[in-house]
């Protein structure tokens, strides 16, 4: 089945303790995103990957960082995460432009 | 900057009726709209993609146009089910915006009324 996974789904967790959410795609799709949910803000995309080792900033990558060391999978890495990143984060696959998005069931993080 | 804006916080039918979504954008010329559909607590699904040659794409119920000179997308949904309510986003990417960047609208959340 192709599908976008993500863990944790839940994390609560304190400032300045480094955290890392993982994302995983068995599509062999060359990109990815990441993005993040937040009420009256809507979807705002944080970074994007179109391979391995290549990755750009979206919209809103401050205090964000990502890595595509294989195809597979992008993880977002909050070094010291602070209460204004609780909200909810969704990792999104495709396999070009102008197709299908596939997004994750999302992580809920909160920041205390 | 580039801005989305989708109608209204959450729009009320009748079961049957025709559902009317609007998406206008600001200071953005997109290369293709997108509409995504999103249950509460889950991801987003994709639902249809619309080239911006293109005037109008169907699927099923589902019915999107896109006129670029109004700066504007529509998204129908006829013959409305009470499974069709959900929170319906749009998307626009590439040209002025930049391929991979992805802007999305914050979503009209539409309740079907049995």
């Amino acid at each position: 089945e192709a599908q976008v996974t993500q863990n944790p789904r839940y994390l609560i967790t304190v400032t300045g303790k480094k955290l890392t959410v993982t994302c995983s795609q068995n599509m062999n799709h060359e990109y990815m995103s990441w993005y993040r949910q937040d009420p009256g803000l809507g979807l705002r995309q944080i970074y994007y990957s179109m391979n391995v080792e290549v990755t750009d900033k979206g919209d809103v990558p401050e205090g964000y960082k990502v890595s595509r060391k294989e195809k597979r999978n992008f993880p977002l890495i909050l070094e010291s995460p602070s209460p204004n990143q609780t909200s909810l984060y969704f990792c999104a696959s495709r396999g070009g432009l102008y197709v299908t998005q596939y997004f994750g069931p999302g992580t809920r993080l909160t920041v205390l | 900057s580039q801005k989305i804006e989708q109608n209204s916080e959450a729009l009320n039918i009748q079961e049957g009726k025709t559902a009317t979504l609007t998406c206008n954008y600001t200071n953005y010329s997109p290369a293709y709209l997108q509409w995504y559909r999103q249950d509460p607590g889950r991801g987003p699904v994709f639902l249809l993609l619309i080239r911006e040659n293109e005037k109008e794409k169907r699927k099923e119920r589902l019915k999107v146009t896109f006129d670029t000179t109004l700066k504007q997308s529509l998204f129908h949904i006829t013959a409305s089910q009470p499974a069709d309510s959900a929170t319906y986003l749009c998307a626009l990417e590439g040209d002025s915006g930049g391929y991979q960047k992805v802007t999305f609208g914050i979503g009209t959340k539409l309740q079907v009324i049995p």
